[in-house]
């Protein structure tokens, strides 16, 4: 079982229409990242969000922790074939080690 | 300024060869993990380094092994390949451990064990 869930696991959109992407956990975390990872590439780091409720605006991308902490969203206005990728969440478990949810693969058609 | 070097970006190996999958970063950072990806599993930790002569397991350490010789080296090695180490290899390296400032990974290394 894995530590965070991401929803959906697969979106294909075309380019101009908005997205959202979902990561769930049951555990409160004290702060939460995401990433986006190209083909063929690593995972780049986006955003970390630390307060319950905090919004972080990242050009067309907006990222929301949840109140409680236990779960965020990415959400992207007007998406551009340069936002293809996946998407990963990830929660730091200690001083040294990231779980990172399965993520979720975003395809935008021009 | 390079970030996280991974060599090589492919390999094939034969069941039961060795291999050392290379990693440095030139950014002075005491944090360094190896990760593994699956397609739907995300990213699992296999080992883990604190700093120059410090190792620890992750949650897949089985048939790996690793050393942290320098703060910019941390090669990964894999013992007698099998079928099941199939996979893509990411290499990462954090100052403060990642929980704040997360983690820069390296292009990835593509290992195809036949």
């Amino acid at each position: 079982t894995q530590l965070l869930e991401q929803s959906p696991q697969f979106l294909s959109i075309q380019e101009g229409e908005n997205l959202t992407v979902y990561c769930n956990s049951s555990s409160v975390f004290s702060s939460l990242q995401w990433y986006r990872q190209e083909p063929g590439e690593g995972p780049v780091l986006l955003v970390t969000v630390v307060t319950g409720g905090e919004v972080k605006k990242l050009k067309r991308l907006t990222f929301q922790f949840g109140d409680a902490r236990k779960d965020s969203s990415l959400h992207i206005t007007a998406a551009q074939p340069g936002d293809t990728g996946l998407y990963l969440c990830a929660v730091a478990i200690n001083d040294y080690k990231l779980s990172f949810g399965a993520g979720t693969t975003v395809t935008v058609r021009a | 300024n390079a970030g996280v070097t991974q060599t090589p970006k492919f390999q094939v190996l034969k069941t039961g060869q060795s291999m050392t999958l290379q990693c440095a970063q030139d950014m002075n950072h005491e944090y360094m993990s190896w990760y593994r990806q699956d397609p739907g599993m995300g990213l699992r930790l296999i080992h883990y380094s604190v700093g120059a002569g410090i190792t620890d397991q992750g949650e897949v350490p089985n048939g790996y092994n690793v050393s942290r010789s320098t703060t910019e080296d941390f090669p990964l090695r894999l013992l007698s390949a099998a079928p099941s180490q199939t996979s893509v290899y990411f290499c990462a390296s954090s100052q403060g451990g990642g929980g704040d400032d997360g983690y820069t990974f390296g292009s990835g290394t593509r290992l195809t064990v036949v």
